[in-house]
């Protein structure tokens, strides 16, 4: 089945500064890549996905890029902001499966 | 809005009790899910369903049963409650066809005592 890894586990980032989570993916076949965000003691909300036909998408100051080749995707958030701080989970999913599997999560913190 | 409901946010119960979770959605997807969330290990699936009366066994199934008798309803049973079962459960679903967004539920934090 599908493996995703993802790291850090935990990043502490200034306000303003930019951040990056990297994930990597097991089962070629994959080909849809969502990002969630869950904030202290809420549910997990989609933020930004990704098909594997494109390489990357943005959409303010979240950006998602995707290496097929090397199977690994990363989120991007530039200019970060106290309310950035949450739990972030990578996900993947290919035709084969019905379900997503997850990464381990990345707990980060914007200092303000 | 689609909403995803969970019937309780937090359960104390006992070992060996027998301890039902449930979950409607008012979306009309086809897909639903259980996944178990632990510190450190992310979101495990147990079991999914994508469609009345249809399940599928997830990554950590043991200890676990699901139940869809109504397409808006999944219900997670844990036979026999133990200790390593306590954790945070989360329901979702999604439409059936192509890579779609899954809405999840706000969640039940599980203590087996």
């Amino acid at each position: 089945g599908e493996n995703v890894e993802q790291h850090p586990s935990t990043l502490s980032v200034q306000e303003g500064d930019s951040a990056v989570i990297k994930c990597t993916y097991s089962d070629s076949a994959s080909n849809y890549f969502p990002w969630y965000k869950q904030e202290l003691g809420k549910r997990p909300q989609l933020i930004i996905d990704i098909r594997s036909n494109v390489g990357e998408k943005k959409d303010q100051r979240i950006a998602v890029t995707l290496n097929k080749t090397a199977k690994h995707f990363s989120l991007h958030i530039t200019e970060t902001q106290p309310e950035d701080s949450a739990v972030y989970f990578c996900a993947a999913k290919g035709t084969g499966r019905r379900a997503l599997t997850f990464g381990s999560g990345t707990r980060l913190q914007v200092q303000p | 809005d689609v909403k995803v409901t969970q019937s309780s946010r937090y359960l104390v119960k006992r070992t060996g009790e027998k301890v039902f979770l449930e979950c409607v959605q008012d979306m009309d997807h086809e897909n639903m899910f259980w996944y178990r969330q632990d510190p450190g290990l992310g979101l495990r699936l147990i079991y999914f369903s994508y469609d009345v009366k249809m399940k599928e066994k997830g990554d950590i199934p043991e200890g676990y049963s699901v139940s869809r008798e109504k397409k808006e309803r999944f219900s997670l049973i844990l036979e026999s409650a133990s200790t390593n079962q306590t954790s945070m459960y989360l329901c979702a679903s999604s439409f059936l066809g192509g890579n779609t967004e899954a809405f999840f539920g706000q969640g039940t934090r599980l203590t087996v005592v």
